[in-house]
């Protein structure tokens, strides 16, 4: 199985801050990373795909980067609403798995 | 507008039953593969198992194998889950998620459901 390590586990930033969020990968997975956005009682929402394919009606401010084993999702400026938890998943292979999750937080 | 709705959700003894269901609306949906993925209270996403659109391919995670079954009925627009043998540690919400894309199989989820409680407890 390939395991998903994602970091760091909390992060504390205030608005306007730039915010970036690893996840690495215990094998190659070829991009097949996708990133999301939770907010507490919501179901996860699709951020980003193919590592940096930005889904339709995401802002900007987020991109997403990497490659072979090693991905970044980044927050260029962070706004309110961007206070939540993020995972990565992986889904090059069977099972799927995604991140521990990391949990912004306004500083 | 892309709709998933799950049901079928409650509270369950050990070792009881449960079928959940996702009732698809706004798309093709026999053009897409489907997946379940669950949250335990408090922690993090974990898949459970995916359905490729034509059911021709069937994934789960280790956790579950041999006690779920998923299954798809493409005329009635619905995914199911049927969780047997149920644990505690299968308490969780349970999320129906569409893959983002009509190709391949367990892939990134575009579109989720509200999700549907399920508590397995004496």
């Amino acid at each position: 199985d390939i395991q998903m390590t994602q970091s760091p586990s909390s992060l504390s930033a205030s608005v306007g801050d730039r915010v970036t969020i690893t996840c690495r990968a215990s094998q190659g997975i070829s991009n097949s990373l996708a990133w999301y956005q939770q907010k507490p009682g919501k179901a996860p929402k699709l951020l980003l795909y193919a590592a940096s394919r930005l889904e339709s009606g995401v802002p900007s401010r987020f991109s997403g980067s990497g490659s072979g084993t090693d991905y970044t999702l980044t927050i260029s400026s962070l706004q309110p609403e961007d206070f939540a938890t993020y995972y990565c998943q992986q889904y090059y292979s069977t099972p799927v798995l995604f991140g521990q999750g990391t949990r912004l937080e306004i500083k | 507008e892309v709709q998933l709705v799950e049901s079928g959700g409650g509270l369950v003894k050990p070792g009881g039953s449960l079928r959940l269901s996702c009732a698809a609306s706004g798309f093709t949906f026999s053009s897409y593969s489907m997946n379940w993925v669950r949250q335990a209270p408090g922690k993090g996403l974990e898949w459970v198992s995916s359905i490729s659109s034509s059911s021709s391919y069937i994934y789960y995670a280790d956790s579950v194998k041999g006690r779920f079954t998923i299954s798809r009925d493409n005329a009635k627009n619905s995914l199911y889950l049927q969780m047997n043998s149920l644990r505690a540690e299968d308490t969780a919400v349970y999320y129906c998620a569409r893959d983002k894309s009509p190709q391949g199989v367990a892939a990134a989820g575009s579109h989720w459901g509200q999700g549907t409680l399920v508590t397995v407890s004496s």
